[in-house]
């Protein structure tokens, strides 16, 4: 069955560092986009990502962010200045008629 | 904008019996879709049960089966013959026809007892 895989599985940072999360979408969906799970709390949308750009992106989604698609596979999510409440889970999923979500990337920011 | 809301924070079951979670959720929107899903301690999210707004038969997966009330705004999940598999948070989720976004409920620890 298809899948959507991210990397790094887990991901150390320090606070004020940029980095750069990675998904492989499945590769005919056309639907790509990231949330976030605060350990403890619920899913969270950040920003969908359609016909290579954004369509939709939540409150949370603020300038320190940004995705891309570089290259017709991958699909990243930058954070660019690390901030300690950054720290959580951040699932990919992308869909066609159904949504399919990555394992997920633990990120920590110390 | 939608919520969606689950009142149960944590339920417990034995093995071998059932169990419903609940979830409601607020739209002003017709059509939709409604989704449970399983979060297990790998923290990997998998899709339980969907279910399209404008079905008005309930959604059925083998042991996992929704209770779909449209004009109360509920909808459930009922899990049968429970498994030691089944423990893991369960969330709720709501997307609108333009599938855009999923909002999620706040999750329902399950934990099943041998």
């Amino acid at each position: 069955e298809p899948e959507v895989t991210q990397t790094p599985s887990h991901q150390v940072t320090q606070m004020g560092q940029e980095v750069i999360l990675r998904c492989v979408p499945i590769s005919n969906h056309l639907y790509f986009y990231w949330y976030r799970q605060i350990l403890g709390q619920k899913v969270e949308f950040l920003v969908s990502f359609y016909n290579n750009e954004i369509s939709e992106k939540s409150e949370i989604f603020d300038d320190q962010f940004s995705v891309e698609r570089p290259d017709g596979s991958n699909f990243t999510l930058k954070i660019r200045s690390t901030k300690l409440e950054d720290s959580a889970m951040y699932f990919c999923a992308s869909s066609t008629a159904g949504y399919t979500f990555g394992s997920g990337t633990r990120l920590t920011v110390v | 904008a939608q919520t969606v809301t689950q009142s149960q924070p944590e339920m417990s079951v034995q093995e071998a019996e059932t169990v419903t979670l609940s979830c409601t959720y607020d739209t002003s929107e017709s059509n939709y879709y409604l989704f449970w899903y399983k979060q297990p301690p790998s923290r990997q999210m998998i899709l339980v049960i969907r279910q399209e707004a404008y079905k008005q038969q309930n959604a059925t997966e083998n042991r996992f089966s929704v209770n779909f009330q449209k004009a109360a705004k509920s909808f459930s999940l009922k899990i049968s013959d429970s498994q030691l598999g089944d423990t893991a948070m369960y969330f709720c989720a709501f997307m609108n026809r333009a599938g855009n976004m999923l909002t999620f409920g706040g999750g329902t620890r399950l934990m099943v007892k041998p």
